[in-house]
């Protein structure tokens, strides 16, 4: 149980293209979930934290306008990258946030992660 | 706020011999505290939590992680490493249950056959 996907793993666009990436729970209802950016050989950074029908909360120098992030159901919640250029190639990774509805480990379940490039 | 450090950025043991690999953490609060493993190409994994239950934590694959308030340390251990062990390990600390984790630099952990 608690496995979450994501969709598509890796993709290669042109720059000045809009991208979108799904995150899914897949067996289970997530009340939050998080978006989170690694650069090659770098640690996971947060990007923001989405609610189901609220809107996302992003963490300081993200810009908002260009990472939109819709959480429209309690298993979805899509980024989309708006207007990609090359800096914003990196590993994108989602994670799911249950509480204890999953296990008494209350911890977030990670999808595994989509890799973008902009060329 | 709250912030991990993790001290090495990469450790190199022989197969069979113990592993060690150090997080210190701060934060203004109780804090949960996190190991997880991320192998090439894969999603991260987790392998053991604090949670304030027990100060030392057993978690998957033979790993346990001693909380030591006093030092402000979290440190991962395992009594004999194995070649599958070989990964990125992240130290990460979280406030309360629906926040963002905080993830430590990594520690990219090599074993020599």
């Amino acid at each position: 149980g608690a496995v979450v996907s994501q969709h598509p793993s890796w993709v290669i666009c042109k720059s000045g293209t809009s991208v979108k990436i799904e995150c899914r729970s897949l067996d289970f209802q997530a009340t939050t979930m998080f978006w989170y950016r690694q650069f090659p050989k770098q640690s996971l950074m947060l990007m923001a934290t989405s609610n189901e029908g609220s809107k996302a909360t992003y963490e300081q120098g993200v810009e908002k306008d260009k990472f939109l992030i819709n959480h429209a159901s309690l298993t979805l919640s899509t980024l989309t990258v708006t207007s990609a250029h090359p800096e914003d190639s990196s590993f994108y990774i989602c994670s799911a946030y249950a509480g204890l509805a999953v296990n008494s480990y209350n911890e977030q379940f990670f999808g595994p992660g989509t890799r973008l490039t902009v060329l | 706020a709250q912030s991990v450090t993790q001290l090495d950025s990469h450790v190199s043991v022989s197969e069979g011999t113990p592993v060690l690999l150090r997080c210190n953490y701060s934060s203004s609060y109780s804090p949960s505290l996190f190991w997880y493993v991320q192998h090439p190409n894969k999603g991260l994994q987790l392998l053991l939590k604090y949670t304030s239950a027990a100060t030392l934590v057993k978690g998957i694959n033979g790993f346990e992680a001693e909380f030591k308030k006093s030092e402000t340390s979290f440190h991962l251990t395992k009594p004999s490493a194995h070649m599958s062990d070989a990964a990125e390990y992240f130290c990460v600390v979280r406030g309360g249950g629906a926040d963002g984790l905080t993830f430590g630099k990594g520690t990219h952990l090599i074993i020599q056959p």
